[in-house]
């Protein structure tokens, strides 16, 4: 099965707060992370979180860890049409300089 | 602005014929670099790790001979996909280790078509 799962997509109203939810598989993740990505572009890091964490705001972004439950949230306040693209949650299980495992990424839709 | 550059930024080419991808870094001497691969409406999947001066390591079903990876210097790392099939056409992206933060900085990724 995946090691990343995440919606596919989340439609929210201009002005609300989107929150993108992402579930791993492996308690050995040691980063998490969330990357944004438009149409025709490359990946955009938006925040990480370390796996000892169970929160970290960064402006309009907060990210939430509930590692117990292997959960992790990318909360996006007062959501704008720019904020319109494909989420990935990402994590790192592998000590040193290691490759990424993904998710299948969210597709965020801004309803004006 | 940009760390990691990639060439080209889109390809079309024949069946049968190989292509190759440039890959480098513009501000860091990186020794390790990532080679990913996405299809459309998929996430990224890692496929190997490009090591400078040594060979690189494939990751579980990934064709070492049909995805050939140099890194012969520390900022430029090449992927050239042999013998190219219509299978093989995906969105390729780069990545190399961020020197500071425990993360990674990606390419603007290349579109591989195969017709």
């Amino acid at each position: 099965g995946e090691d990343v799962e995440q919606s596919l997509f989340l439609s929210v109203r201009e002005g609300d707060s989107s929150v993108i939810n992402c579930t791993y598989t492996d308690s050995s993740s040691t980063y998490l992370y969330w990357y944004k990505q438009e149409p025709g572009a490359g990946l955009q890091l938006l925040t990480y979180i370390f796996s000892n964490m169970d929160m970290k705001q960064d402006q309009r972004l907060t990210v939430l860890l509930n590692k117990k439950d292997k959960h992790l949230s990318l909360r996006i306040a007062d959501t704008q049409t720019g904020d319109s693209a494909i989420y990935f949650c990402a994590e790192r299980t592998r000590g040193g300089a290691d490759g990424l495992t993904f998710g299948k990424g969210t597709h965020l839709i801004i309803q004006p | 602005g940009a760390v990691v550059s990639q060439h080209p930024s889109w390809v079309i080419c024949k069946s049968g014929t190989s292509v190759k991808i440039e890959c480098r870094s513009l501000d860091f001497q990186a020794t390790t670099m990532f080679w990913y691969r996405q299809f459309p409406k998929q996430s990224l999947m890692l496929m190997a790790t490009s090591n400078e001066g040594s060979k690189a390591t494939y990751e579980q079903g990934v064709e070492k001979d049909k995805f050939l990876i140099n890194h012969a210097s520390l900022t430029l790392s090449t992927l050239t996909v042999t013998s190219a099939h219509p299978e093989d056409s995906s969105f390729y992206i780069c990545s190399h280790p961020a020197p500071r933060e425990d993360t990674q900085y990606f390419g603007p990724g290349t579109r591989l078509t195969v017709l």
